[in-house]
């Protein structure tokens, strides 16, 4: 299973767009990435999830470079509610046995 | 998106007793379901994964013993906390895999938050 690294935290305003990075190093090649957001006390909510090049929802966008060796979650124009933590999955191909969570970032969105 | 529900959202016991919680799939089947546990200010670790109509698989270092997985259906899993005690306190949380959408996608049960006096 592909390991990822995230940056632990991140502070960010109102208004501004964030942009979190995860590396995946040694993603595999049937490997998908997918970003889960978690607020306290709730299970993870499916945010985004991508292979290759952007893909873009109404929530995010996910930018993943030809390598796939990373990937940038994209949020435009945060609010408050966006505070929550961010992880960074790797795998959730068909046929994967399970996912292993990472750290993740706590994202705190500053009035 | 799919709906993965969790019950009880939370529960207080006494130690020494046995809790049952429980993971369904709203609107999907899931051949396969995962148990997770979380400390506060932690990240999920996965307790094992729940395959239906076979043998749970258990992480390195949770006890098959003291929690139990039945994985009745396609659409409900059960983690049962046996002889619970203070430090099996935690946020337990289930999730399913939608195996009939291409990329298998795991949705996520709301949580139950467990305490143990």
């Amino acid at each position: 299973l592909a390991k990822t690294t995230q940056p632990i935290s991140m502070d960010s305003y109102e208004g501004q767009e964030v942009n979190i990075t995860c590396s995946h190093n040694n993603i595999a090649t049937n490997d998908y990435i997918t970003w889960y957001q978690q607020f306290p006390s709730q299970g993870p909510r499916f945010i985004i999830q991508g292979y290759k090049t952007k893909v873009t929802n109404e929530v995010a966008s996910l930018f993943i470079p030809a390598d796939r060796k990373s990937s940038t979650l994209s949020l435009p124009r945060v609010s408050l509610s966006d505070t929550a933590v961010y992880y960074c999955l790797v795998g959730d191909a068909p046929g994967d046995d399970k996912i292993i969570f990472g750290k993740g970032t706590r994202l705190h969105i500053l009035p | 998106g799919a709906v993965v529900s969790q019950h009880p959202s939370r529960v207080i016991c006494k130690s020494g007793t046995s809790v049952k919680i429980e993971c369904r799939s709203l609107d999907f089947q899931a051949t396969t379901m995962f148990w997770y546990r979380q400390f506060p200010k932690q990240s999920l670790m996965l307790m094992a994964t729940s395959n239906e109509g076979s043998k749970a698989t258990y992480e390195q270092g949770v006890e098959k013993d003291k929690f139990l997985i039945n994985h009745a259906s396609l659409t409900l899993s059960t983690l049962t906390v046996t002889s619970a005690h203070p430090e099996d306190s935690s946020f337990y949380i289930c999730s399913a895999r939608d195996s009939q959408r291409g990329t298998d996608t795991q949705y996520f049960g709301p949580g139950t938050r467990l305490t143990v006096l």
